[in-house]
């Protein structure tokens, strides 16, 4: 168990409508990150928060937005769904001090299927 | 734009052989993972390379790190079935510390 809590574990939902993935780091994690993984475009990063702001921004689509809150659990928006956007997302947490050898710590996914 | 490339993509072999997976990244990195996944779980933190030269183990896996190549390597000395699993590198692109993955390596032991 690695400590990173995402729910729910699997979601079915029809095209045009919107979810909510949750997340909720190991405890003193303050970093959240957010990734899909699908079998024609692999793991791909998709975002970045930090301490409840966002700090990077990587192949997220401008239907999908994100936030962290302040006790530092995050969710994931998911709107207008496509069939497409159907993957396994993964959150995973980091602790403040990058400069050692901090792991990413993955949740252990949602599987999101849109019909 | 950070490219990391694996070889091979998939890997039967037998129980008690060694072989070698391959992880090639396009740019500059002195920070270089390897995870596991097992089919539809989530993915597991097997080694932290951080620097040019390192090299570390655990039970029958190797890994090392060649930043001067842009290479690191994941070696499996006398594999059992129990290893079998998907194994991706990533990259650290430096920027804001996100990772950027590999294609995977799905690895299959056969008895």
């Amino acid at each position: 168990d690695s400590g990173v809590t995402q729910t729910p574990k699997h979601l079915i939902t029809a095209t045009g409508q919107r979810v909510t993935l949750r997340c909720s780091p190991r405890s003193g994690d303050l970093s959240v990150y957010w990734y899909q993984q699908s079998l024609d475009q692999g793991l791909q990063f998709l975002i970045q928060y930090y301490n409840g702001e966002e700090r990077a921004k990587g192949n997220i689509l401008e239907r999908f937005s994100a936030q962290q809150f302040p006790d530092l659990h995050s969710e994931l928006n998911l709107s207008s769904l496509e069939l497409g956007d159907s993957a396994l997302y993964f959150c995973a947490s980091s602790g403040p001090n990058r400069a050692t050898n901090e792991k990413l710590f993955f949740g252990s996914g949602t599987q999101l299927s849109v019909l | 734009e950070l490219k990391v490339e694996q070889n091979p993509l998939f890997l039967s072999m037998q129980e008690g052989k060694n072989y070698t997976i391959y992880c090639n990244y396009s740019t500059t990195s002195d920070r270089l993972y390897w995870y596991r996944q097992d089919p539809g779980k989530s993915l597991e933190s097997l080694f932290v390379l951080l620097s040019n030269g390192a090299v570390k183990q655990e039970g029958r896996l190797m890994a090392s790190l060649d930043t001067k190549a842009r290479l690191s390597t994941l070696h499996i000395t006398a594999a059992v079935h129990d290893l079998s699993a998907t194994y991706f590198c990533a990259v650290d692109g430096g920027t804001a510390s996100k990772l950027t993955f590999g294609t995977g390596t799905r690895l299959q032991v056969t008895l």
